[in-house]
């Protein structure tokens, strides 16, 4: 059965200090995997990876996929409190356009 | 660009009744809109993808007669939670998939319903 597991579950830091979420993944036909962060209401895109080894990069934020052992992973560097929000990985399979989530990532920025 | 809505935000109802939530793509033609479920500190779990012109795909262990879709057009899907009990309260998105073939899924606001 495909799945996805984020780690960890739950995670406070420090305004100012660098994070990394890890998303692994088991899926019999993969096609993409994407990162959303989601405040209070739906979640956002933030990243759709597909090949190994190439970083993506937005602002503050990067991921990278590494398709041999099947996990991602999302920075966050010079994390401000905005930045709290839960943090959703999701994989799709080849053929089919629905995501699998993941059980998501608590980040807690303090001041 | 690619804006979901859902109608309505927030709902509460007795147990019983019946609640129908819609899902607008607002500027883009969606083929493929998909339901997600998600309790409290709990991640999304797809119910259903919903294909316009056709009958909807319903992921195992959802049951097709107590949460009834519909996609009549290329801009609306309607979730309908039959029988309502407080166990069906949580919170429920829709996702958009643009005809135009981009593999991206574009989320609503989400509706939060509460059974009582």
């Amino acid at each position: 059965e495909d799945k996805v597991v984020q780690s960890p579950l739950s995670l406070v830091v420090h305004e100012g200090d660098t994070v990394t979420l890890n998303c692994s993944y088991e899926v019999t036909n993969f096609r993409s995997l994407l990162w959303y962060k989601q405040e209070k209401k739906a979640p956002t895109f933030l990243f759709m990876l597909t090949s190994s080894g190439i970083e993506k990069k937005s602002g503050r934020l990067s991921s990278i996929l590494d398709k041999k052992e099947l996990f991602s992973i999302l920075n966050i560097t010079a994390t401000q409190t905005g930045d709290s929000a839960v943090y959703l990985c999701a994989h799709q399979i080849q053929g089919a356009q629905k995501l699998v989530f993941g059980q998501g990532t608590r980040l807690t920025i303090n001041p | 660009g690619a804006v979901v809505s859902q109608h309505p935000s927030w709902v509460i109802c007795k147990s019983g009744t019946s609640v129908k939530i819609e899902c607008r793509s607002l500027d883009f033609q969606a083929t493929t809109m998909f339901w997600y479920r998600q309790f409290p500190k709990q991640s999304l779990m797809l119910m259903a993808t919903s294909n316009e012109g056709s009958k909807a795909t319903y992921e195992q262990g959802v049951e097709k007669d107590k949460f009834l879709i519909n996609h009549a057009s290329l801009t609306l899907s309607t979730l309908t939670v039959t029988s309502a009990h407080p166990e069906d309260s949580s919170f429920y998105i829709c996702s958009a998939s643009p005809t135009s073939g981009r593999n991206e899924q574009f989320f609503g606001p989400g509706t939060r319903l509460t059974v009582l």
